[in-house]
């Protein structure tokens, strides 16, 4: 297996773009979280998907984040507007019990 | 609020010595801990873990303590070598029961 997969590896915007952030969890894993890690802040996590439903989302910063899972093989974290205090790497990490697994992450620099 | 935390930000050793990463908890009906390894330009990666029924468990090289007693974590690494820098997370399974708490890390740096 490959692991988690994410993309992009490195995104680089500026203030008020729409930034995607996108997610392939292990095949067979049935949970999903995204998390993001700064140096102030270390690893928060933002939501928890379940079955592909969104069980806890009271980590998402603001309404300018939301996230989608329309199946099982993918899920996609959206920011829009960005700002630069979203800077971060944004993690994307899937589990079938309570063993994470993380993908190598999504360096996002905001303008 | 609960929360995991270390106790060191940073670790020196030199390659060869056994190496001693702390952790508190607070949150005493954590059942699940698990420590992860971090390096540059990558994800968190799974290293050991162990559950309240537990006070000691053993990997490769690796041994995590749990003192429920105390609530105090810690991993040994032992014959450290440069591949073991990197930062290290211990992770507390939440109250949610479906989430890990991370603490914010130490820094294990690896001198020849």
């Amino acid at each position: 297996d490959a692991g988690v997969i994410q993309s992009p590896r490195h995104e680089v915007t500026e203030m008020g773009q729409e930034v995607t952030l996108r997610c392939k969890p292990i095949s067979g894993h049935n949970s999903l979280f995204w998390y993001r890690q700064t140096m102030m802040r270390g690893l928060e996590l933002l939501i928890y998907f379940n079955n592909n439903v969104p069980i806890d989302d009271s980590g998402m910063p603001e309404d300018r984040f939301s996230a989608k899972m329309p199946n099982a093989s993918f899920s996609t974290l959206k920011i829009q507007p960005s700002e630069p205090r979203d800077s971060a790497v944004y993690f994307c990490a899937s589990s079938f019990d309570e063993k994470l697994f993380f993908g190598s992450g999504t360096q996002l620099s905001v303008l | 609020g609960e929360s995991v935390g270390l106790h060191l930000p940073t670790l020196s050793v030199q390659e060869g010595d056994n190496s001693i990463i702390n952790c508190a908890y607070s949150n005493s009906a954590s059942d699940y801990f698990i420590w992860y390894k971090q390096e540059s330009g990558k994800g968190p990666q799974f290293i050991i873990d162990i559950r309240s029924n537990m006070d000691k468990r053993q990997g490769q090289r690796v041994t995590v303590l749990l003192n429920k007693t105390v609530k105090h974590l810690s991993l040994q690494i032992a014959a450290t070598q440069p591949g073991d820098s990197a930062v290290y997370f211990c992770a507390e399974f939440s109250n949610s029961g479906y989430a890990l708490n991370f603490g914010k890390g130490t820094s294990l740096l690896v001198t020849p």
